[in-house]
């Protein structure tokens, strides 16, 4: 079935560091693919989607690049804030239906 | 817009309490689901909705149940709570992009329920 596996937390980087959270995953045809961030005590929101291979998707200095050859959606920041402190989920979708990675809990010191 | 809205934030129960945990969205989406979060676990699709009147399973529907009687509304039901179902649940929303596919889903600021 479909299934997505991230890297495990939790990562704690300097601020000003360079980000990134390896996500890969196992779907038969061509999802659409998500990474979800979640601040502490809050919902999940979405930061950035990317719906087919190639595509890059960006939002806040994030960036993720849809790999079909790879199966691999990996999370990138070129420098990190303390204000990115969050759990951040890896997530496909078929019909509608999400499936997730586990979390990668992320802290950024000053 | 509200977006997607749930109550109670915290809820505490004993074993083989029933109770309701309300979902709504103002944004006239099709697709509703439940989810609960766990510890290392990420979230787990409980029950979801392609429509009013139309419900499914999703992986983790055992001791829940859900109806959707309007496009707004989506409540999920503990018919009677186990420590098993301590937990976050999440609701989420998303609209139609085509002929079974759907966009970016929309999530709730959860429900944080605790089974003694």
């Amino acid at each position: 079935g479909n299934s997505v596996t991230q890297m495990e937390g939790p990562v704690t980087l300097s601020e000003e560091a360079f980000l990134t959270i390896n996500c890969t995953y196992t779907a038969t045809g061509y999802p659409s693919l998500f990474w979800y961030v979640q601040y502490p005590g809050e919902g999940l929101q979405l930061l950035l989607k990317a719906t087919k291979a190639d595509d890059k998707g960006s939002n806040k200095g994030f960036e993720a690049t849809y790999r079909k050859e790879t199966t691999s959606f990996h999370l990138e920041k070129g420098s990190v804030q303390v204000s990115d402190s969050a759990v951040y989920f890896c997530a496909l979708t078929q019909g509608g239906k999400l499936i997730f990675g586990q979390g990668t809990e992320l802290s950024v010191k000053p | 817009n509200a977006g997607v809205t749930q109550t109670p934030k915290f809820q505490v129960l004993k074993t083989g309490q029933s109770m309701t945990l309300q979902c709504a969205q103002d944004m006239n989406h099709e697709y509703m689901s439940w989810y609960r979060q766990d510890p290392g676990m990420g979230l787990r699709l409980i029950h979801y909705s392609v429509g009013a009147g139309i419900t499914d399973q999703g992986e983790v529907p055992n001791g829940y149940n859900v109806s959707r009687s309007t496009t707004e509304d989506f409540p999920l039901r503990l018919l009677s709570a186990a420590p098993s179902q301590t937990s976050v649940y999440f609701c989420a929303s998303s609209s139609r992009l085509g002929r079974g596919s759907y966009n970016e889903q929309f999530f709730g600021p959860g429900t944080r329920l605790t089974v003694l």
